[in-house]
């Protein structure tokens, strides 16, 4: 199963709100997550089964969708969110992930 | 509090080898399972090896295939990657991950990460 992530980067001034999108090539029912990752560390979990926050992420992240269309919404972007962002396909091996979304100001 | 600190990366040879280590702490690996993700410089995470709360299964990706190993000792608390054969390409940060319980996949803990660079 390829991911694939629209766009590749997304400029949006801080306060506003911006919508990554990412694409399975087959149905992945809900076996989706999201990560976040900043220069020099590791991606850091946000969202998994779609839609579910992970322990101590921000209400601002919701995620959305399933089957083979998704959805990752920051509602009001903050400056310690500029940051590059990946879906995941975890529900099968070898859990792969899409090439990323870069979120700049 | 759970914690994963990589060790054994550098610079090698392409046909060469190295060993990595993943030190885990705050978890029992026989309960969880570790899975092995590199990412190439500019790209995406790529998951290659992982292995089993249970020790049993091991899984790889095509592109390592015969080439890397997974494995562990859980009375040391560390998972190893041995990587043979390298080339140019498997020049990567690599990163060892813990699994969400059930969920093998869904790595909810990260380590720092190791550069391993392939070069003559």
């Amino acid at each position: 199963i390829v991911m694939t992530q629209s766009p590749a980067t997304l400029s949006v001034s801080p306060g506003e709100r911006a919508t990554l999108s990412c694409r399975a090539s087959h149905s992945i029912y809900d076996n989706l997550a999201w990560y976040q990752q900043k220069p020099g560390q590791a991606p850091r979990l946000l969202i998994y089964g779609a839609s579910t926050r992970a322990t101590g992420i921000p209400t601002r992240f919701s995620g959305s969708g399933s089957g083979t269309d998704f959805a990752l919404t920051i509602s009001s972007l903050q400056s310690e969110d500029f940051a590059v962002y990946y879906c995941q396909n975890y529900g099968d091996w070898p859990a792969a992930f899409g090439q990323g979304t870069k979120v700049e100001i | 509090e759970v914690q994963l600190l990589e060790s054994g990366g550098g610079l090698e040879q392409p046909g060469g080898s190295l060993r990595l280590s993943c030190a885990a702490t705050g978890f029992t690996l026989s309960n969880f399972a570790v899975t092995w993700v590199r990412q190439a410089p500019g790209k995406g995470p790529e998951c290659i090896a992982t292995i089993g709360g249970s020790g049993g299964v091991t899984l790889y990706a095509d592109s390592v295939k015969g080439r890397f190993t997974i494995s562990r000792d859980v009375s040391k608390r560390t998972v190893f990657l041995q990587i043979n054969a390298l080339r140019a390409e498997d020049t990567a940060v690599y990163y060892c991950a813990k699994g969400q319980g059930s969920l093998y996949f869904l790595l909810d803990f990260w380590g720092q990460g190791v550069l391993v660079t392939v070069s003559s």
